[in-house]
């Protein structure tokens, strides 16, 4: 079946503009993450959610990101006034259940700040 | 918090074998993930030990030291498609997040 699958697959924005990205979790996996990748950083945590609820949002940089689940579905990450250290790749990534089971990533958006 | 380590890169060449550790410093989780990333690609699956000791899968192997906060990624009959970076990652937070190592950049050569 479809993987995991994000869009855009690029996006360059300008410092102080706010970006969303989306995310498409395979069809019945009800966890859903979102992760970080900057060059030369391993992955860095940043959300999940059970269904469309995010218990553990401490993984957010600031509060210019958010980050919401509709549906049990689609899931969307907001930057609002974009930084340049916000420039990196952002991973979605779901599972069938939370708890261990194994995470199932998507290709990432490459996020660049100017 | 949770102390992952990898070397960052390592050489190896066609046909032979290689072992990449992964070291950490941490306890009460369940298991240890393996992945590979492909330059400018997903992350991809690769292996999840929840017990201790080897598990094997065709010409991948990972070994699992719980007491030791140690595992080892063993890839056999190198191939020039395994020049991938490796990722060992910790479930945490209750099993609901992974926190990786930075991973280690393999190069196979001829």
């Amino acid at each position: 079946g479809a993987g995991v699958s994000q869009s855009p697959s690029n996006k360059v924005t300008e410092k102080g503009k706010d970006v969303e990205l989306r995310c498409d979790p395979i069809s019945g996996h009800t966890a859903l993450y979102w992760y970080r990748q900057s060059l030369g950083q391993g992955l860095e945590f940043l959300i999940y959610f059970q269904g469309n609820s995010a218990p553990d949002k401490s993984g957010l940089p600031s509060d210019r990101f958010s980050a919401e689940r509709t549906g049990g579905s689609v899931s969307t990450l907001t930057i609002q006034r974009t930084q340049q250290e916000d420039s990196a790749v952002y991973l979605c990534a779901s599972s069938f259940r939370l708890d261990t089971d194994t995470q199932y990533f998507g290709p990432g958006t490459r996020l660049t700040v100017l | 918090g949770q102390n992952i380590d990898q070397p960052t890169e390592m050489t190896a060449t066609e046909g032979a074998i290689v072992q990449i550790n992964c070291t950490y410093q941490t306890s009460g989780f369940n298991g240890l993930f393996w992945y590979q990333q492909h330059a400018g690609e997903a992350p991809t699956f690769l292996s999840y030990n929840v017990l201790d000791g080897l598990e094997e899968k065709g010409r991948f192997s990972s070994f699992l030291s719980r007491s030791k906060g140690y595992s080892y990624l063993l890839l056999k009959e190198l191939q020039m498609k395994d020049s991938a970076s490796y990722l060992c990652a910790l479930p945490t937070g209750g099993g609901n997040k992974l926190t990786f190592g930075t991973g280690t950049q393999l190069k196979v050569e001829l």
